[in-house]
């Protein structure tokens, strides 16, 4: 079946350090993929998304490009914050029916050191 | 404000009591569904529902119930919770725009359940 594997956390960084998550997805046909960020004590928020290979999903600093070929989509940005201190999750649309239903990677937790 | 809302958001009880993890969704969603959040284990779907009525199974339905009575609620039933269903739980909704498009859930507060 589908499944969506990512970096194990946490990862712990400083402010300003060039961050890269990573995430690897296995699927039939042609998934979406997406980013989601959880807050400390909140549910989880849509980052950015790409829908086909080689679009880029972009938000807030953050971009990851949907690589068919290396079935891949990392999630990088360039200088985090502290206020990027979150628990960020992977995940990919088996949009086989109109309700998409969403395969969720075992999330990553990221630190940012001031 | 548009938002999905969760009660209780934190809940102790001890095994075989019922209870009931309400949610309510304000943007007129057909789609909503419950997620436990386990730590290794991201989300894992439990139910979902496509509209009012219409409700199955996700991956991991077994010891829970739900209904979608009206469209805007859909409330997780625990009708006899055992230790193993101590997680964090997330209500999130949905519109539905056609087959084969994506759309963006909306996800509660979350609702952390322990039982003893």
């Amino acid at each position: 079946g589908n499944s969506v594997t990512q970096m194990e956390g946490p990862v712990t960084l400083s402010e300003e350090a060039f961050l890269t998550i990573n995430c690897t997805y296995t699927a039939t046909g042609y998934p979406s993929l997406f980013w989601y960020v959880q807050y400390p004590g909140e549910g989880l928020q849509l980052l950015l998304k790409a829908t086909k290979a080689d679009d880029k999903g972009s938000n807030k600093g953050f971009e990851a490009t949907y690589r068919k070929e290396t079935t891949s989509f990392h999630l990088e940005k360039g200088s985090v914050q502290v206020s990027d201190s979150a628990v960020y999750f992977c995940a990919l649309s088996e949009s086989y029916s109109s309700a998409s239903k969403i395969i969720f990677g075992s999330g990553t937790r990221l630190s940012i050191r001031p | 404000e548009a938002q999905v809302t969760q009660n209780p958001r934190y809940l102790i009880t001890v095994t075989g009591k019922k209870l009931t993890v309400t949610c309510s969704q304000n943007m007129n969603h057909e789609y909503m569904s419950w997620y436990r959040q386990d730590p290794g284990l991201g989300l894992r779907q439990i139910y979902y529902s496509m509209n009012v009525e219409v409700t199955d199974k996700g991956d991991v339905p077994e010891g829970y119930k739900v209904s979608r009575k009206e469209k805007r609620n859909f409330p997780l039933i625990l009708e006899s919770p055992s230790p193993n269903q101590t997680s964090l739980y997330f209500c999130a909704s949905s519109t539905l725009q056609g087959r084969g498009s994506y759309n963006e859930q909306f996800f509660g507060p979350g609702t952390r359940l322990t039982v003893l």
